[in-house]
């Protein structure tokens, strides 16, 4: 079975500060990961995906995430948090089921005091 | 391109009630899948629907059902509405099921409260 463990269900940072989210995986598969955010009542949307190809992937608004197999790790950072990045994040697994379906840790709030 | 919708945003049910919630799939995707998000949690994969057929299902019992029709816009239906049923409810759409590292593109949810 597969399982996402976010550590720090709030993180609390200042503006301009680097930002580190914690995503740990289980996966008897190669897996794919993802990190969603979600901004106060919307749905979620893309910040990034690991698909097997490079370890270090690139996503939207300056994030990015590092996929380690021997820590079973997949930690979102972004150099200088900027206040509109206060949001809710999701870090999601995928690989093992015939439907794609997306496995979701409990989330982390991000902070951003200016 | 017309993103993911879902309507209606928000709706509120007494217990026993039944709810339709609808969702219109990004163009080109044929494929629709459910998430329940109750409140501080992640959101928990309820079912799939691919070329109008369940493609899978998660851990949700027989009283959550859902349809896909021809254009590939689902509806997902509950009945006997239990309080524990509050919740957000997400819909995702993307281009072929089974893919996992296909994108989902998820809709704005619609709030349901159960009183």
């Amino acid at each position: 079975a597969q399982s996402v463990t976010q550590l720090g269900s709030h993180v609390s940072v200042s503006e301009g500060a680097l930002v580190l989210l914690r995503c740990n995986y289980s996966s008897s598969v190669p897996p794919y990961l993802f990190w969603y955010v979600q901004y106060p009542n919307q749905g979620l949307q893309l910040l990034l995906k690991y698909t097997s190809a490079a370890t270090l992937v690139k996503g939207i608004n300056g994030f990015e995430a590092e996929f380690k197999k021997s820590e079973t790790s997949f930690h979102l950072t972004k150099p200088s948090a900027h206040m509109s990045d206060a949001a809710e994040y999701f870090c999601a697994v995928s690989g093992t089921s015939n439907t794609g379906k997306l496995i979701f840790g409990q989330g982390t709030t991000l902070q951003v005091k200016p | 391109e017309t993103g993911v919708t879902q309507s209606p945003t928000h709706l509120i049910k007494t217990r026993g009630q039944q709810v339709t919630l609808r969702c219109s799939s990004q163009s080109g995707h044929n494929t629709v899948s459910w998430y329940q998000q109750a409140l501080g949690q992640g959101p928990q994969f309820i079912f799939q629907y691919y070329r109008e057929e369940e493609n899978g299902r998660g851990n949700f019992p027989p009283r959550f059902s859902g349809l896909q029709f021809p254009n590939y816009s689902s509806e997902l239906n509950v009945n006997a509405l239990e309080l524990d049923d509050s919740a957000l409810y997400l819909c995702a759409s993307s281009w072929e099921a089974g893919a996992g590292t296909d994108t989902q593109y998820f809709g704005p949810g619609t709030r349901l409260t159960v009183l």
